[in-house]
């Protein structure tokens, strides 16, 4: 059984150009969550999918930002036009589908962002 | 406004001790749910615990149980007989409401420190 994965696991990349990043949930989980977390900061919340539906977005995710989860599997999360301040980690989560007593999300081990 | 305080940024426990996380949350919604997240170094979130609103009894998993009261809106974690590998970063986090989205909003986080 193997957990949400993400690649890459680092990125250095320079001020202005492209990145992508790329996460596959735990099969079966039909939901996918991406959350940023910068230094000495918890997660913050930034995309829900629902199965290929992107459901919700969170005002942190600029016009620079777009996901995708094309067919309802895996998900891309694309920056562009890279600033400084997006240097974090993101993290990938997902949840299965149905009621859960837990709620529990289950989180991938994130891609570190270094933007100079 | 803070949906979610951690006062205490750092924390130290001797080994086999017991130690109290605090979280205090803020909600109007009657329907939520708090969690407590573990983060080691490798930055890997790691599901510890979880809480419903409208769960009769605090919940309990292996050492750790966590203290809900639910007028004071408080939601502390209490690990039992600390171990080395407890040293990690530890987030409360809630989610709020009966959607499928299911958004959870993450505090500051509290470093914890077991002393052998």
């Amino acid at each position: 059984d193997t957990g949400v994965s993400q690649d890459p696991r680092h990125k250095i990349t320079k001020r202005g150009q492209n990145v992508t990043f790329r996460c596959d949930p735990i099969s079966e989980h039909n939901r996918l969550y991406w959350y940023r977390q910068t230094l000495g900061q918890g997660p913050e919340f930034l995309t829900y999918f629902q199965n290929e539906a992107q459901l919700e977005k969170s005002r942190l995710l600029s016009d620079r930002f777009s996901a995708e989860r094309p067919k309802g599997s895996f998900s891309t999360l694309e920056i562009q036009r890279t600033e400084q301040g997006d240097s974090a980690m993101y993290l990938c989560a997902s949840r299965p589908p149905g009621t859960s007593s837990s709620y529990e999300q289950y989180f991938g081990p994130g891609t570190r962002l270094t933007v100079t | 406004a803070q949906k979610i305080t951690q006062t205490q940024p750092g924390m130290f426990v001797q080994e086999k001790e017991a130690v109290t996380l605090d979280c205090t949350y803020d909600t109007s919604d009657p329907s939520y749910g708090l969690f407590w997240y573990k983060q080691p170094s490798s930055g890997e979130m790691i599901f510890l615990i979880y809480q419903g609103s409208y769960d009769q009894q605090n919940a309990t998993e292996g050492r750790y149980s966590l203290n809900f009261q639910k007028a004071r809106k408080s939601a502390n974690l209490v690990i039992s007989a600390s171990q080395l590998g407890d040293s990690a970063m530890y987030f409360c986090a809630m989610r709020e409401g009966e959607t499928s989205y299911d958004k959870v909003i993450f505090g500051p986080g509290t470093s914890l420190s077991v002393i052998p």
